[in-house]
């Protein structure tokens, strides 16, 4: 199976900062790769699709890069409402896993 | 708009069969897309559980694979999923999902969400 490892687990950063999120698969996946932000309680809600491609509607402070085993998620100017949890997930062979998890704190 | 909504109980108790069902509206399963669950334990991350096609073509985690049953209703507009042998592992909160999977695309995402149903494992 394919492991995903996010990093940072946490990162503090404040308003208007530039945060970059990696994602790094164990083997090659592609551009198989989906990111997505969760706050609590709510359901998580898809940014980035095919590793780079900005889900309509997503503001376009977000971008996604990378392909094979190296990812990330970029937010160019931290907003308030971007506080939360933040998810890849990768395809392969009808078999999708998440990384654990990137928590964007107010510093 | 595509809406999805989970339904069904909140407290299953141990070694019995967990079973939820999702009621999509705003679009026509039969028209297309996979159809998934993903799971996400208190305080953790989120683990997929399974897919399946409008046709009824399924695929599983594997390491759920063995007590994982997913079925699609199309004349209701609605799929289920049924989680047997369940254990205090299994506590979650359990959200329905669209699956973009797509070949031709190269689309893998879950685009729209259902808001989640808390599912406790407890005798």
């Amino acid at each position: 199976d394919i492991q995903m490892t996010q990093s940072p687990s946490t990162l503090s950063a404040s308003v208007g900062d530039r945060v970059t999120i990696t994602c790094r698969a164990s083997q090659s996946i592609s551009s198989w790769l989906a990111w997505y932000q969760q706050k609590p309680g709510k359901a998580p809600k898809l940014l980035i699709y095919k590793a780079s491609s900005l889900e309509s509607g997503v503001p376009s402070r977000f971008s996604g890069s990378g392909s094979g085993t190296e990812f990330t998620l970029t937010i160019s100017s931290l907003q308030p409402d971007d506080f939360a949890t933040y998810y890849c997930q990768q395809y392969n062979s009808y078999w999708r896993t998440f990384g654990q998890g990137t928590k964007v704190e107010i510093k | 708009q595509v809406q999805l909504q989970e339904s069904g109980p909140g407290l299953v108790k141990p070694s019995e069969t967990l079973s939820l069902t999702c009621a999509v509206s705003g679009y026509s399963i039969s028209s297309g897309y996979y159809w998934g669950w993903i799971r996400q334990p208190p305080g953790k991350g989120l683990e997929w559980i399974g897919s399946i096609y409008h046709s009824g073509s399924t695929y599983y985690n594997p390491s759920l694979k063995s007590r994982v049953t997913i079925s699609v209703d199309t004349s209701k507009n609605q799929f289920s999923l049924k989680l047997s042998s369940v254990t205090a592992a299994d506590t979650a909160v359990y959200y329905c999902a669209r699956d973009t999977l797509d070949y031709g695309s190269g689309s893998c995402s879950f685009d729209y969400w259902g808001q989640g149903t808390l599912v406790t494992v407890s005798s």
